[in-house]
């Protein structure tokens, strides 16, 4: 079965601070990564994704992802997080293109921005 | 963007009585998806539903536990059936219009006492 394991459950760090929270999934082939945010009160929302090119992918709000085929990972960044960053924080992964669409979460980062 | 509305928000439900959510999509699309947000866990798909076919559910999913409705291609349904404190959760909609990215609709909170 496919698996994606984000690490960390909980970060928490100030304004300005760097965040990058780690994604690995457990399957070779084709893949499709995604990046997800729920900020609280609200449903979940695209952040990046990558499907093939340049495996650096920016996506909104200033994040970043790197897709690292030989590590199986899609770590998100970004440099200088903001109070607005606190959110739950979920990796997806689809394999392969087309017909089969199942998504694969990862469990979640619940990241908290300090003022 | 698109635009995906599901009802109702949140219940309170009392064990054995069913459940049906619904969800609404903006524009036609042939795949939805239905996943499960347990407390502190991640989402699970429980089954995809296209239009015009039967719903196909992914491993420890049944649908005695779960019917699924796609009746057109903007709506579906899904029953959370004889319900368990255990069915406690968070159940989303999403749909991909692409078969690139799945859109997620804002979830149904349902507590079973």
């Amino acid at each position: 079965a496919q698996s994606v394991s984000q690490h960390n459950h909980h970060v928490i760090l100030s304004e300005a601070a760097s965040l990058e929270l780690g994604c690995n999934y457990s399957y070779g082939g084709t893949v499709n990564l995604f990046w997800y945010v729920q900020y609280p009160g609200q449903h979940l929302q695209l952040l990046l994704k990558y499907f093939s090119g340049d495996p650096l992918v920016k996506g909104i709000k200033g994040f970043e992802a790197e897709f690292i085929k030989s590590k199986f990972s899609f770590n998100l960044r970004k440099p200088s997080v903001q109070w607005s960053d606190t959110a739950e924080y979920f990796c997806a992964v689809k394999r392969g293109f087309g017909g089969n669409n199942r998504l694969a979460f990862g469990k979640g980062n619940q990241v908290v921005v300090i003022p | 963007s698109a635009v995906i509305s599901q009802k109702p928000s949140r219940d309170i439900c009392q064990r054995g009585t069913s459940l049906t959510i619904q969800c609404q999509v903006d524009s036609q699309v042939t795949m939805m998806f239905w996943y499960r947000q347990q407390p502190g866990q991640s989402l699970t798909l429980i089954a995809t539903a296209n239009q015009g076919s039967e719903a196909t559910y992914e491993s420890g999913f049944v649908i005695d536990k779960f019917p699924i409705s796609r009746p057109n291609l903007t709506f579906s349904t899904l029953t959370v059936s004889n319900m368990s404190p255990e069915d406690s959760s968070i159940y989303l909609c999403s749909a991909d219009w692409n078969q690139e990215t799945q859109y997620f609709g804002p979830g149904t909170r349902l507590l079973v006492l």
